[in-house]
C-alpha cells in the first residue's frame, strides 16, 4: 500500500513569513498526526485529528500554528508568523485509528524547516 | 503526567557484542509501549510493541510494570542495527495520543 505521503521535503523561509505543510495519509486511517521534531529531541505531537475532528492540540501554539484535515482524508499544517525557534522537522503520521487494534502510526518522511 | 524517558542519548557497542537500550515510562494505567527505529535516509517505523510479544529482527522488549520499564535487547548486534531508536507509549482508547521519548543513537562499530 501507499504510503503518508507529505509535501514538500524542504523548506527554508525568513522569520515572520508563513509556511503551510500538506499531507496525505494512508487511504482508510482515521487517525491523522503532526508531530514535530526539534533537532536532538524525539517528535513531540502538536495535533491528532480523528477523521476530520480534533482529538487533542493542548501542545498547538495556536497564536501561529493552525491545522485542518479537509473531509477527513488530507491535512495541512501552517505557520504564521514563523520564528527562528520553528526549525524542525515536521512528521504527519496516520493510523486506522481503532482502539486495541493496528494502533501502529506509520509516518510520512518529514517536512525539514527551516527558518532564517 | 505521561512521560518516557531515554536515558542515553548515545550508545556505542561492538558487533556481535549485546545491546540494552533502555526505556522508563510514566503513566496512570496500563498503557501499549512501542519501539519505533529510524534508520539513516529512512522513515520513522514501528520495530515492535509489547502487546506482540514478537522478537523483530533479533531484538525482544519486555514490559515490567513493576519498573514501568520496557527495554529493548539483542544479544548480538550487526551493523546494520546503528540507527536513532525510539520508545513510545499510548494509551488503550482509540483517541489516545503517541508519547514519544526523546530517542537514542545506537552506534555498532565493526
Amino acid at each position: 500500500e501507499a504510503g503518508v505521503a507529505q509535501s514538500p521535503r524542504y523548506k527554508i523561509i525568513e522569520k515572520r513569513q508563513s509556511v503551510a505543510f500538506w499531507c496525505n495519509p494512508i487511504s482508510g486511517h482515521a487517525t491523522l498526526y503532526w508531530y514535530q521534531q526539534i533537532l536532538g529531541q524525539g517528535p513531540k505531537l502538536l495535533i491528532q485529528f480523528q477523521n476530520n475532528g480534533v482529538v487533542d492540540d493542548s501542545q498547538l501554539p495556536k497564536d501561529r500554528f493552525s491545522a485542518e484535515r479537509l473531509k477527513g482524508v488530507d491535512s495541512t499544517l501552517k505557520i504564521q508568523p514563523a520564528k527562528l525557534e520553528d526549525s524542525a522537522v515536521y512528521l504527519c503520521a496516520s493510523s486506522p485509528g481503532r482502539a486495541h487494534l493496528n494502533t501502529e502510526a506509520f509516518f510520512g518522511q518529514g517536512t525539514r524547516l527551516t527558518v532564517v | 503526567a505521561q512521560r518516557v524517558t531515554q536515558p542515553e542519548k548515545l550508545l556505542s557497542v561492538f558487533k556481535g557484542a549485546p545491546v540494552e537500550l533502555k526505556c522508563n515510562y510514566s503513566y496512570s494505567g496500563s498503557p501499549e509501549l512501542f519501539w519505533y527505529v529510524q534508520y539513516s535516509r529512512q522513515r520513522l517505523q514501528l520495530l515492535l510493541r509489547h502487546i506482540s510479544r514478537e522478537s523483530i529482527k533479533g531484538f525482544t522488549a519486555d514490559l515490567n510494570k513493576g519498573e514501568t520499564s520496557f527495554h529493548l535487547k539483542k544479544p548480538f548486534a550487526q551493523e546494520e542495527d546503528s540507527a536513532m531508536y525510539y520508545c513510545a507509549l499510548r494509551g488503550y482508547s482509540s483517541a489516545s495520543k503517541i508519547i514519544f521519548g526523546s530517542g537514542t543513537r545506537l552506534s555498532i562499530r565493526p
